[in-house]
Order: C-alpha cells, then sequence, then structure tokens
C-alpha cells in the first residue's frame, strides 16, 4: 500500500537559513508527488507537484524538491527561511500514480516549521 | 481566496446529530474531494466526486454521506454525530479526475460537544 513518511514533526531554522523538510513515500506505481503548505486557520496550498520529466522541482516562494527514485524520496528544501515560511508543510502521493480516473491523495503526518529571528 | 468556498466556517452541534457541510468548487473544476483534518488521524481522504457521480471512496464511515449537485455544489452530510467526529473538514476540487493536483477551501472546523 502506498504510504508517505516525514520525519520530523517539527523543524525549527533561523531566519535565513537552510530549510530541508524530509519525505520519503511508498508506491507500488510510479508516483505523483505533492507538497503542500498549510498556516494557521486556512487550507492546504499547493507548493509543488511531481508528476514526470524533470526530477527537479520548483515551486512557489522559493521552495523546491528533488524526486530520488532511488531512495524512494522528495524532500522539500529552500535556501534561506523568511519568517513567513512559518507553516506547517505536509508531503503526499498520488496512490493512482499517473491519476487515472481517480485522484485522491495519502497525505503525511506534516512537519510544523519555525523560523527563529 | 483559494476559489473554493466552503460553508460554514465553524459549526458546534451535540452528539447525536446531523450537519451538512456544503462546498462550491473553483469555477470551471469537475472534481469536488472531502478530506477530514484530526490531530490524530492527520489528513484522510473522505470521497471524490466527478460532474456529478462518485469517483472514488476512502475511510468514510457509513455515518456519513455525500453528493455533487448538477451546479456541480458539494454536500457532506455528517449523522448521529460522535465526540470523536470533531475535526477540521476540507473539500478540494480540480479541473478532471486524475490528480495533477487541487485546489483546497478553508474548510469547516465541526465541534461536536
Amino acid at each position: 500500500a502506498q504510504s508517505v513518511t516525514q520525519l520530523g514533526s517539527h523543524v525549527s531554522v533561523s531566519e535565513g537559513a537552510l530549510v530541508l523538510l524530509r519525505c520519503n513515500y511508498s508506491s507500488s506505481v510510479p508516483p505523483y508527488l505533492f507538497w503542500y503548505v498549510q498556516y494557521p486557520n486556512q487550507g492546504l496550498q499547493l507548493l509543488l507537484k511531481y508528476t514526470t520529466g524533470a526530477t527537479l522541482v520548483k515551486g512557489i516562494n522559493g521552495f523546491e524538491a528533488e524526486f530520488k527514485k532511488s531512495e524512494t524520496s522528495f524532500h522539500l528544501t529552500k535556501p534561506s527561511a523568511h519568517m513567513s515560511d512559518a507553516a506547517e508543510y505536509f508531503c503526499a502521493v498520488s496512490p493512482w500514480g499517473n491519476g487515472g480516473s481517480q485522484g485522491n491523495l495519502i497525505f503525511g503526518k506534516g512537519t510544523k516549521l519555525s523560523v527563529k529571528p | 481566496d483559494s476559489g473554493v468556498t466552503q460553508t460554514p466556517k465553524h459549526l458546534i452541534t451535540a452528539t447525536g446529530q446531523r450537519v451538512t457541510l456544503r462546498c462550491s468548487p473553483r469555477s470551471g473544476d469537475l472534481s469536488v474531494y472531502w478530506y477530514q483534518q484530526s490531530l490524530d488521524q492527520g489528513l484522510q481522504f473522505l470521497i471524490q466526486y466527478y460532474n456529478g457521480e462518485e469517483r472514488a471512496k476512502g475511510n468514510i464511515l457509513e455515518r456519513f454521506s455525500a453528493q455533487q449537485f448538477p451546479d456541480l455544489h458539494s454536500e457532506l452530510n455528517l449523522s448521529s454525530l460522535e465526540l470523536g467526529d470533531s475535526a477540521l473538514y476540507f473539500c478540494a476540487s480540480s479541473p478532471g479526475t486524475g490528480n495533477y493536483g487541487y485546489t483546497f477551501g478553508s474548510g469547516t472546523r465541526l465541534t461536536v460537544v
């Protein structure tokens, strides 16, 4: 069965430091992978996605993620953290790979990012 | 504003009651998804509708039901409510059936007392 594991429920970084949020997945089909961000009292916003093609994916707000099939990983990075990046981040996998006719996602438990001034 | 509208934003009700959550998808989107977010279970997929038809079902309890109407808005009905049903309920929408990333609403926070 497909699953997503996010290492670290809380990550704290200083402003200007590298942000690294880890995500490992398991999937029996070539996966579609996603990162979403949730700010307090808001819904989830799509940061970036990997479907096919280039394994380094760039998203909004300076975030990027690299799909590494050999490591079954899809870690999220940002070179320099801003205070506004403080939020909860969710990694997700589509259990249907190329989408098929069903679009539901399996989400990780989330990682709460704190940014210290 | 994501374009996905959920009402109400907050709902407080008693155990045993029934409530209806409403979702209007983004203009042009035909698929609607319902998710439940709770502290212990995280984000759980409940159900997907595409153009009025049920397309996928997840961990949705028998006490819960949903439908999508001809104008594409969707309603999630929760009945015989229990304390454990307290959660954030999100609706999301996408243009088609497959998964290329979708747009979430801001959620309905349900509190069962």
